[in-house]
């Protein structure tokens, strides 16, 4: 079974600019759920979708958006990227939420770099 | 909101001896999960916990989780230089219900 996709893995940027990253989660899972790791805050929540509905969001301004499609594939959008957006963006799925204590299975991340 | 603090923050052993990482909970604990994580790469599931007193073992790592449900322990038996990463534990607590995550734990194993 393979497990969560996220792409690009690398990717370089500067400021101002915007960002889409994409995931792919695990056949059959439809709750995907978007983290942002950095050595100073390490793992962040960003946002959860189910269903193509967003249930949850983190605390992250506006500039951060997703999305879910009807076969559970995810994208997150960054607009207007800060030096402060430089971070492993991180993709997890699961059959359920977090409630259902169903785990969550991670991808490989996003490194994304802002000059 | 709830917060997982881990302890040790790094860790070094040789080979071949045992180790314990804590997790410790500001509130109760009604799933704790524990993942590691290489440097730059996703988390990998190791274990989940969900009742109190209960304990779970894969190969040479066990983690437990008390009787109060706010501490788990991950413990690692005979390590080796696979056991190296980032261990991280993370619990249902969030003001959204999202997963929290502990700052980690960094393990390095000497040959």
């Amino acid at each position: 079974k393979a497990g969560v996709t996220q792409t690009p893995r690398y990717l370089i940027k500067t400021r101002g600019q915007q960002v889409t990253l994409s995931c792919s989660p695990i056949s059959g899972h439809r709750s995907v759920s978007w983290y942002q790791q950095t050595p100073g805050q390490g793992l962040q929540f960003l946002f959860e979708y189910f269903s193509e509905t967003q249930r949850n969001k983190g605390n992250f301004p506006g500039r951060f958006s997703g999305r879910q499609f009807s076969n559970s594939r995810s994208e997150m959008n960054v607009s207007t990227l800060e030096l402060g957006d430089s971070a492993l963006y991180l993709c997890a799925s699961s059959l359920g939420s977090p409630y259902s204590n169903q785990p969550q299975h991670f991808g490989d991340g996003t490194r994304l770099s802002i000059l | 909101s709830q917060e997982l603090e881990q302890s040790p923050q790094s860790l070094i052993v040789q080979e071949g001896k045992n180790l314990t990482i804590n997790c410790t909970s500001s509130k109760t604990l009604y799933g704790l999960y524990w993942y590691k994580q290489k440097y730059g790469e996703g988390l990998i599931f190791l274990m989940m916990l969900q009742k109190g007193g209960e304990e779970k073992s894969h190969e040479k790592i066990t983690a437990k989780l008390d009787e109060k449900k706010q501490q788990s322990s991950l413990h690692i038996t005979a390590s080796q230089p696979s056991h190296a990463g980032i261990y991280l534990c993370g619990a249902v607590g969030g003001s959204q219900g999202n997963l929290i995550f502990g700052k980690g734990t960094k393990l390095s194993v000497k040959p």
